[in-house]
């Protein structure tokens, strides 16, 4: 059973568009969550971190559902430079290592 | 803004050779990690290293590789005996402590065995 599971898309969207991405988990002892962005054939960037209470920066607004296993990323007000794929991210207790999802490609479109 | 920077940036080698990936991780950094990405697919984790030991491997991470951080600044994968499935793209990445939220990686270096 994979540890993180994410729709592979790819979203295509216009610019300007509001979306969201979901993400699941399968270890329950996952402490600690974060959504990376990569761009094509680079390493992976921290978009942000993932609290229970939820947390916004900016366009970006990230959520976690203990109860039920998912973390979400919201993206409003989509702009091209948007275009990449999203990683959701996890650590578990001793945050020896991260594991990743497969990640969600975002297409911006003018 | 600091950075993790790794050496070369492209490596191409031939089947059965060794091959030694370099990395500088920021400088006041901790802890210090591998992970590879086989094109198309996810990254996996390889391998967490402080206090100049292992804290923690993948299966992926068998004899064949090893770590070594030999002058404080570097910290180096190598890989003894390269197969064909060992191409992918290599990323180091540091975090000043364990709880970090969320670590540097730097750019990657991407390993092709021929």
């Amino acid at each position: 059973r994979k540890e993180v599971e994410q729709d592979p898309g790819p979203f295509n969207v216009p610019e300007g568009a509001t979306v969201a991405f979901n993400c699941t988990y399968s270890n329950s002892a996952s402490q600690s969550f974060f959504w990376y962005r990569q761009d094509c054939r680079k390493e992976p960037k921290l978009l942000m971190s993932v609290y229970s209470s939820g947390n916004e920066d900016g366009r970006f607004t990230a959520q976690l559902n203990r109860a039920s296993q998912y973390i979400s990323l919201l993206i409003r007000d989509s702009k091209l430079s948007d275009s990449a794929t999203y990683l959701c991210v996890l650590a578990l207790y001793n945050f020896n290592k991260f594991y990743f999802g497969s990640g969600t490609k975002l297409n911006v479109k003018p | 803004e600091p950075e993790v920077t790794q050496t070369p940036s492209h490596q191409v080698t031939q089947m059965g050779q060794e091959v030694i990936l370099r990395c500088v991780p920021i400088s006041n950094h901790l802890y210090f990690y591998w992970y590879r990405q086989i094109l198309g697919q996810k990254v996996e984790f390889l391998v967490s290293f402080y206090n100049n030991e292992i804290s923690e491997k993948s299966e992926i991470f068998d004899d064949q590789f090893s770590v070594e951080r030999p002058d404080g600044s570097n910290f180096t994968l190598k890989i003894r005996s390269t197969k064909l499935e060992d191409s992918a793209m290599y990323f180091c990445a540091s975090s000043p402590d364990r709880d970090y939220y969320g670590y540097t990686f730097g750019s990657g270096t991407r390993l092709t065995v021929v």
